[in-house]
């Protein structure tokens, strides 16, 4: 299985700063076949299901606020939220898509305000 | 509007049986396949596989291959997920989701609102 290791586990960040989350993958989930990143990050809030923000490593979901945005390749990402807002609130995961079962899930950063 | 409707919260005690369900709607539920996704409490979130209801192909996570079984009703739109014997274990949120792709092999472009499941004596 390709494990998905990310950090911080949890992080405090003010109102309008920068949260930057890693993910770092146990082997490349970039397909040369279609050439790209096989990279999905999701936000959970509390009590609800999980809402995708970004796929395939950097594209944006349609409605998701342009603040966040994603970036890496091969082994190594980041979800980058540019000015923190109150509702970000929430915990992030990222997921590879690469593999053949299971695809896995990053264990998740939760993201709070300082 | 596509949404995925999922049955309510359940209690069993261990070695009970137990199914739950998933309903699409607002798009062609054959074209697509149903992703199950497990979180136990306060835990993050772990991919348990997929099936198409085109072919009732099923795929299983190691992790959970011969203790859970998926199923499906294309003439009512509707995944299951079931257990013949529950271990407290089992205890969690389980979501359905679908794969963006008909394949299944994609991420997950939108998610049901979860069935708690309790197994407890």
């Amino acid at each position: 299985d390709i494990v998905m290791t990310q950090s911080p586990d949890s992080l405090a960040v003010s109102l309008g700063e920068r949260a930057t989350i890693n993910c770092k993958s146990s082997q490349s989930v970039f397909y040369s076949s279609d050439n790209k990143n096989h990279l999905a990050w999701y936000q959970q809030k509390p009590g609800q299901p999980p809402k995708l923000l970004i796929y395939w490593a950097s594209i944006r979901e349609s409605g998701v606020p342009d603040r966040f945005s994603g970036s890496g390749s091969g082994t190594d990402f980041t979800l980058t939220i540019s000015s923190l807002q109150a509702e970000d609130v929430a915990v992030y995961y990222c997921q590879q898509y690469y593999s053949s079962p299971p695809k896995t899930f990053g264990q998740g950063t939760k993201v709070e305000i300082k | 509007e596509v949404q995925l409707v999922q049955s309510g919260a359940e209690v069993r005690e261990p070695g009970e049986s137990l199914k739950i369900s998933c309903k699409g709607s607002g798009y062609n539920f054959t074209n697509y396949c149903i992703g199950w996704v497990r979180q136990m409490p306060g835990k993050g979130l772990d991919w348990m596989g997929t099936i198409c209801p085109s072919d009732s192909t099923a795929k299983y996570s190691p992790s959970f291959q011969g203790h859970v079984t998926f199923s499906v009703d294309k003439s009512i739109s509707t995944a299951y997920l079931q257990w013949s014997s529950l271990k407290a274990s089992d205890s969690a949120i389980y979501y359905c989701a679908r794969p963006v792709d008909h394949g299944g092999n994609y991420y997950f472009d939108y998610w049901g609102h979860g069935t708690l499941v309790t197994v407890s004596s």
